[in-house]
């Protein structure tokens, strides 16, 4: 059974980075045969995409978001980051990180989601 | 990118079918067979419900089906459950190889 777990700090201060680390169990993260991705919920809101990585490094981003995302992967300990640069207020959000298949662009095993707070 | 437009709520009574639209435009929707819908109980991730429009993953009740017409995607969910009462949310592949999801429905059951 493949399982996500999110981590990071919690609340983060307005202009700083926000980095989160997705650590993959059950699964490689070097298959081939996904992606992995990062995506975003604002209390009360609905879901936001932010982006996602590939096996072999490859990222695509939310244009909303491209200038300010980076998302990375680490084979060697099975994980993959996202940052967030130059945040504010409207960054709080409930923070997941899922799988997400190359074939169907569909994200069909979730982390649990992490809340990172904006504020000074 | 814009979110794909669903309504922002339906409610049935037990035992009856409601459908839940989800429009988009020929870059995304219309233009991929990539369709997903997830649910979502308050203070849970999301789980997948429906994938590559109309497909079931293993485990989901065959009560949940799909369907795509042109730029608009739909979920039908028939025979009720107090258990199905959530929020719900498409996604979509996109043009410019992203994902786009909906604004998301609350599924009210009466």
């Amino acid at each position: 059974q493949v399982q996500l777990q999110e981590s990071g700090p919690g609340l983060v201060k307005p202009s700083q980075t926000l980095s989160l680390t997705c650590t993959v169990s059950g699964g490689s993260v070097s298959s081939g045969s996904y992606y992995w991705s990062w995506i975003r919920q604002p209390a009360g809101k609905g879901l936001e995409w932010i982006g996602r990585v590939s096996p072999t490094g490859y990222t695509n981003y939310n244009p909303s978001l491209r200038s300010r995302v980076t998302i990375s992967l680490d084979t060697s300990k099975n994980q993959f980051s996202l940052k967030l640069s130059s945040v504010t207020a409207a960054d709080t959000a409930v923070y997941y990180c899922a799988r997400h298949l190359a074939a169907t662009h569909t994200f069909d095993y979730w982390g649990q989601g992490t809340l990172v707070s904006v504020s000074s | 990118q814009s979110a794909l437009t669903q309504p922002a709520s339906v409610s049935g009574s037990p035992g009856q079918s409601i459908t839940i639209s989800c429009t988009g435009t020929s870059s995304d929707i219309g233009g991929y067979n990539y369709v997903s819908w997830y649910h979502q109980h308050p203070g849970r991730a999301p789980k997948l419900m429906i994938y590559d429009v109309s497909n079931r993953p293993s485990g989901v009740s065959n009560r949940f089906s799909g369907s795509k017409s042109g730029n608009t995607a739909s979920l039908t969910i028939s025979g009720l459950q107090a258990e199905d009462e959530a929020d719900y949310y498409c996604s979509s592949y996109t043009s410019i190889s992203t994902v786009v999801f909906g604004g998301g429905t609350k599924l009210t059951v009466l």
